[in-house]
């Protein structure tokens, strides 16, 4: 079944200790990317990468890191996590071209 | 950049009901899709719908391109299709990936 993963679910953490959220994608995706959803502030994109080794800042990247050392692998990296991070996170991935992007079961983050 | 505005933004229908979502675009798009987000937070594919119509079992799509909306149909509501209803196209250069999405109408099926 085509799909995108994400680990953990959810995840409660204290500000200032570093955590990972992994995605992966089975569908040999080139285009990946993270979103935020904030009430108010709607799905926002933190950042996207287009292949393995090629990433770049979406609208708000303040905070996070992403590496792509894989193709179906994209994770999103929260060096010293804030509280303004607490949020829903969803990754996303689609083929070349514009298809149809495929979204992850998001994770609900809450920064104390 | 492009604006993506949907109506109506709250609905409440009795199960069983038929009901009609609108997305309104501001500039033209070379692809569109509908996402349901559940109750759970979780993000639903419904369509890709770039132009035309489509059809899934109850839902059904269709995009005018060339006036810049799409509207979603949904017939004999139930109440697990309760949640948020987005459309949302392709922000500005490809490469970015990033998808724009509309404002959301949040829908309540009632039994």
């Amino acid at each position: 079944e085509a799909q995108v993963t994400q680990n953990p679910r959810y995840l409660i953490t204290v500000t200032g200790k570093k955590l990972t959220v992994t995605c992966s994608q089975n569908m040999n995706h080139e285009y990946m990317s993270w979103y935020r959803q904030d009430p108010g502030l709607g799905l926002r994109q933190i950042y996207y990468s287009m292949n393995v080794e090629v990433t770049d800042k979406g609208d708000v990247p303040e905070g996070y890191k992403v590496s792509r050392k894989e193709k179906r692998n994209f994770p999103l990296i929260l060096e010293s996590p804030s509280p303004n991070q607490t949020s829903l996170y969803f990754c996303a991935s689609r083929g070349t071209g514009a298809g149809t992007q495929y979204f992850g079961p998001g994770t609900r983050l809450l920064v104390l | 950049g492009i604006q993506v505005e949907q109506s109506p933004p709250d609905l409440i229908l009795q199960e069983g009901a038929n009901s009609t979502l609108r997305c309104n675009f501001s500039d033209s798009v070379n692809n569109l899709q509908w996402f349901h987000q559940n109750p759970w937070g979780q993000l639903i594919n419904l369509f890709y719908i770039p132009s035309g119509t489509k059809q899934n079992g109850r839902l059904s799509a269709t995009t005018v391109a060339t006036e810049r909306y799409s509207l979603l149909y949904i017939s004999s509501s139930q109440t697990t299709d309760s949640g948020v209803y987005f459309c949302a196209v392709p922000g500005y250069g490809g490469a970015t990936n990033k998808l724009i999405f509309g404002t959301g109408t949040l829908l309540a099926v009632q039994p």
